[in-house]
Order: C-alpha cells, then sequence, then structure tokens
C-alpha cells in the first residue's frame, strides 16, 4: 500500500470488484486524515475525511478505515467503475495545528478493467 | 459557486521570462496555498496564506513571490521563469486547520 512519502505506481481491478487503496502513516501524533482522487488534466478532488476519534467513515460507495494500533489508512471502493480510474492519495495533519499542517502522499493509480 | 478558479489553464514561457499566475476562490475560506506537482514527487507546498494579509514560505519557495490580494484572491509570480519551474501549479483553500483543502483544476506551465 501506500504510505505517505512513498510511492506504490498502480492497482488494477475489474469493473464492479471493490477496490481498497491503503495508505500507512508514521506518525502517532497525526488525528486528521483525508483521500483525494486525482483526475488526468484536473486537479484533487476531496473525497472523504475521518478524524482519529473514529475508526470508520461511509460516504456514497466509499468507506475509509482507520487502524491507529498500525498506524494504517485504507479507502475502500464499492463496486468500482471505470469513472474510478484515477490517482488517489491521502493526507495526514501529522498532528499539527495551523494553516500548513497537511502532508501528502505521492499516489496510487487506480485502473479499472472493463 | 465555482470553488478555486485558476488562470490561466496553461502557459509557454521563456526562460527570463515572468508572469502571474491568478488564483480566485469563492467559498469564503480563511486559508489559501500555491502547490507545485511534479511527476513522482506529489504535491510540494510554495506558499500558503493563512488569513488575508499574511503569507508565509512553504517547502518549495526559490523563485516566487505571492500576493493575498484580499480574502478571495491568492496570486503567485514568477519573476524569472527557469526549466526548473515546468510544473503544473494548484491553488488551494480552507476554511479551518483540520478541513480539507478545496484545488482548483491547475495551470500547465511550461517554460523553455
Amino acid at each position: 500500500g501506500e504510505s505517505v512519502g512513498l510511492h506504490l505506481p498502480t492497482l488494477s481491478v475489474q469493473e464492479g470488484d471493490n477496490s481498497i487503496i491503503n495508505c500507512a502513516y508514521s506518525n502517532s501524533a497525526s488525528d486528521y486524515f483525508i483521500w483525494y482522487k486525482q483526475e488526468s488534466g484536473k486537479g484533487p478532488q476531496f473525497i472523504i475525511d475521518i478524524r482519529s476519534n473514529m475508526d470508520k467513515r461511509q460516504g456514497q460507495r466509499v468507506t475509509v478505515l482507520l487502524n491507529k494500533t498500525v498506524k494504517h489508512l485504507s479507502l475502500q471502493i464499492a463496486a468500482t467503475q471505470p469513472g474510478d480510474s484515477a490517482v488517489y492519495f491521502c493526507a495526514e495533519n501529522k498532528g499539527q495545528t495551523g494553516a500548513n499542517n497537511l502532508f501528502f502522499g505521492t499516489g496510487t493509480r487506480l485502473t479499472v478493467i472493463p | 459557486n465555482a470553488g478555486v478558479t485558476q488562470t490561466p489553464k496553461f502557459q509557454v514561457l521563456k526562460t527570463g521570462q515572468s508572469m502571474t499566475l491568478q488564483c480566485a476562490q469563492d467559498m469564503n475560506h480563511n486559508s489559501m496555498y500555491w502547490y507545485r506537482q511534479d511527476p513522482g514527487m506529489g504535491l510540494r507546498l510554495i506558499y500558503y496564506s493563512a488569513s488575508e494579509g499574511t503569507t508565509d514560505k512553504g517547502e518549495v519557495p526559490n523563485g516566487y513571490n505571492v500576493s493575498r490580494l484580499n480574502k478571495r484572491e491568492f496570486s503567485l509570480r514568477l519573476e524569472s521563469a527557469a526549466p526548473s519551474q515546468t510544473s503544473v501549479y494548484f491553488c488551494a483553500s480552507k476554511m479551518a486547520a483540520n478541513s480539507p483543502l478545496h484545488f482548483g483544476n491547475g495551470t500547465r506551465l511550461t517554460v523553455t
């Protein structure tokens, strides 16, 4: 899976399957996490966020899971569609407050096979 | 509600030329940011403005200047463009510390 600061290039899934994109973080003080989707030629798009007082949060077809014990974050996409093909990356706040407190991973490219 | 709007979308400059990238947001956000995105390197923060009237350097500020013109607008200026500044530039904004950044669609800059 992806680590903030490390790069996992690609993940390929069949259309209709579920996708799981992983992110490992190193700072146990991080208490806020965000997943972004970036399509080719566009800016990163906010998908879902989660605070450290939660283990799970669900959106429309997406679920974010947070395991603070092993410092692991995952994004699950249900019934993956061709329109889900994009680069996904996570961001964390590393426990910092203030305006400049988000740190980004380099991303995982999800390719959906029709 | 357009979100974050960046202009221009594309630009080609010759080495030594100057230009200003414009950014405006209509979400009444306090903080605004300029990032560059290069292949394999993710998003790197150039400058940010925590609130109207303040600006601070990020990770890669050399060769750039910024102006927080008002609450809505935050511009990025390249005084003397260099080929190393060829990149995709993203402007972003957010309301508060632990809230998500909202990004524009980027300016693709090539310096020859």
